[in-house]
């Protein structure tokens, strides 16, 4: 079965100072996506990245980066020179091809706070 | 384009009562799915629609139910509330068809309180 592990629970850090949000995943499809959403106290869900499973190649959006290494099942975020405004709950998602893509399995969150 | 939007926003009831809940997708989505996010299991997917039928569905008791209209709203209706039913209900749009990727974009969600 599809699980997702965020193994920090919070994180507090200062501002300006980088963060990286941890997420392992386990799957037993071969063709699936990642996803890393936000979501600041108001509780709606911000959608930041996303990957799939062929493409391991990682990128830099802006403070955005990711790191996707499926030899050890791990989709990593970091923010950059982290802003007061980037304190919210970060959660990493699976949705496999399995199910259509139609659901998205979350892991637990990891909560960042940011101090001035 | 107005993104989900869910009503009420926040709602109180009580033990034994039932509860509907509103979806309305983005226009042009006609997948609508379910979240219920509490402290304790996190965010957990509770069923899909697309197209007025019931595509997936969550491991959640018979008294968690679900329906859409022809226009994609969608409802989720809970009854015999029990204290545990407590959480963010959160609803997702998406316009992709079955086996292709859906970005799924999130309404404010309905913060459901049993007394």
């Amino acid at each position: 079965a599809q699980k997702v592990t965020q193994a920090q629970t919070e994180i507090s850090v200062v501002e300006k100072e980088d963060v990286t949000l941890d997420c392992v995943y386990e799957t037993r499809d071969t063709t699936y996506y990642l996803f890393w959403y936000k979501q600041p106290p108001s509780g709606e869900l911000v959608f930041l990245i996303r990957r799939n499973s062929f493409d391991e190649q990682n990128e830099i959006s802006g403070r955005y980066s990711w790191n996707f290494q499926k030899s050890t099942s791990s989709f990593n975020f970091t923010i950059t020179a982290s802003q007061v405004v980037d304190s919210a709950v970060y959660f990493c998602a699976l949705s496999e091809a399995y199910s259509g893509y139609s659901t998205l399995t979350f892991g637990k969150g990891t909560m960042l706070l940011v101090s001035p | 384009k107005a993104g989900v939007t869910q009503t009420p926003r926040y709602l109180i009831k009580t033990r034994g009562q039932q509860v509907t809940l509103s979806c309305s997708p983005i226009s042009g989505h006609r997948s609508v799915s379910w979240y219920q996010q509490t402290p304790g299991q996190g965010l957990q997917f509770l069923f899909e629609y697309f197209s007025e039928t019931q595509r997936n569905k969550g491991n959640f008791p018979g008294r968690f139910s679900g329906r859409q209209f022809s226009n994609s709203r969608s409802e989720m209706n809970v009854s015999t509330l029990e204290l545990g039913d407590s959480a963010l209900y959160l609803c997702a749009s998406s316009s992709s068809g079955q086996g292709r990727l859906r970005e799924q974009f999130f309404g404010p969600g309905t913060r459901l309180t049993v007394l």
